[in-house]
């Protein structure tokens, strides 16, 4: 099965509202990061996180280590959040996981 | 500046063809990975170094070298590239591995027609 999972693949919010993206981890986990990839391709650094709570404007994120997962909090949104939202799995290992990611459309 | 580059950003290229993508970042980070992104895949790592000189193998490595020349610059090669090698490329920068934040470029768009 999958290691990192997200929920949900898919997401539509309008304009001003709240939401919250997962990532459940099936592996050893000591540090997330959170991407947006935005509709040209890049990818834009979210949050780096050990086991706690990052806030950065509209967006909170938490990472529970005990319970393997961890939460993307929309806060507000708006049209330019719009694109799709991966997570990573970092641990002492050689490289990090992603998830599938979940692709976020913001409307007017 | 971007600390993280990729060239180019877009290549079309045959069957067969030799390609090579690639990357350079002013962090000073020791490690480098090379990735592709397929839909409904996410990324999946390819190759990856520790410093300049190292190589060390990823999940998908079939089909691609790479070489680190520099702690600065790190490149993919395609060969004898295939259709199944089209796909969008990331190159990434941490200070060490695993657990560490990754620092991405731009990307790199291939098309192998």
């Amino acid at each position: 099965g999958d290691q990192v999972k997200q929920s949900p693949s898919a997401l539509s919010l309008q304009e001003g509202t709240n939401s919250a993206l997962r990532c459940n981890f099936s592996i050893a986990t000591t540090t997330v990061q959170w991407f947006l990839q935005n509709p040209r391709g890049s990818l834009m650094n979210l949050f780096y996180l050990v086991p706690g709570t990052k806030e950065n404007g509209r967006l909170k994120s938490t990472f529970n280590s005990k319970e393997s997962y961890s939460t993307l909090h929309i806060r507000d949104a708006q049209l330019e959040d719009s694109g799709t939202y991966f997570c990573a799995a970092g641990s002492g290992g050689y490289k990090v996981v992603f998830g599938s990611g979940t692709r976020l459309l913001v409307s007017p | 500046e971007a600390a993280v580059t990729q060239s180019p950003r877009n290549k079309v290229t045959v069957t067969g063809g030799n390609v090579t993508l690639s990357c350079r970042q002013t962090n000073s980070h020791n490690y480098m990975y090379w990735y592709r992104q397929d839909t409904g895949h996410g990324l999946r790592l390819i190759h990856y170094s520790y410093g300049a000189g190292n190589l060390q193998i990823g999940d998908v490595p079939d089909g691609y070298k790479a070489t680190r020349t520099t702690q600065e610059d790190f490149f993919l090669l395609l060969e004898l590239a295939s259709p199944s090698q089209t796909s969008l490329y990331f190159c990434a920068s941490s200070d060490g591995t695993g657990g560490y934040e990754q620092y991405f470029g731009p990307g790199t768009r291939l098309t192998v027609l």
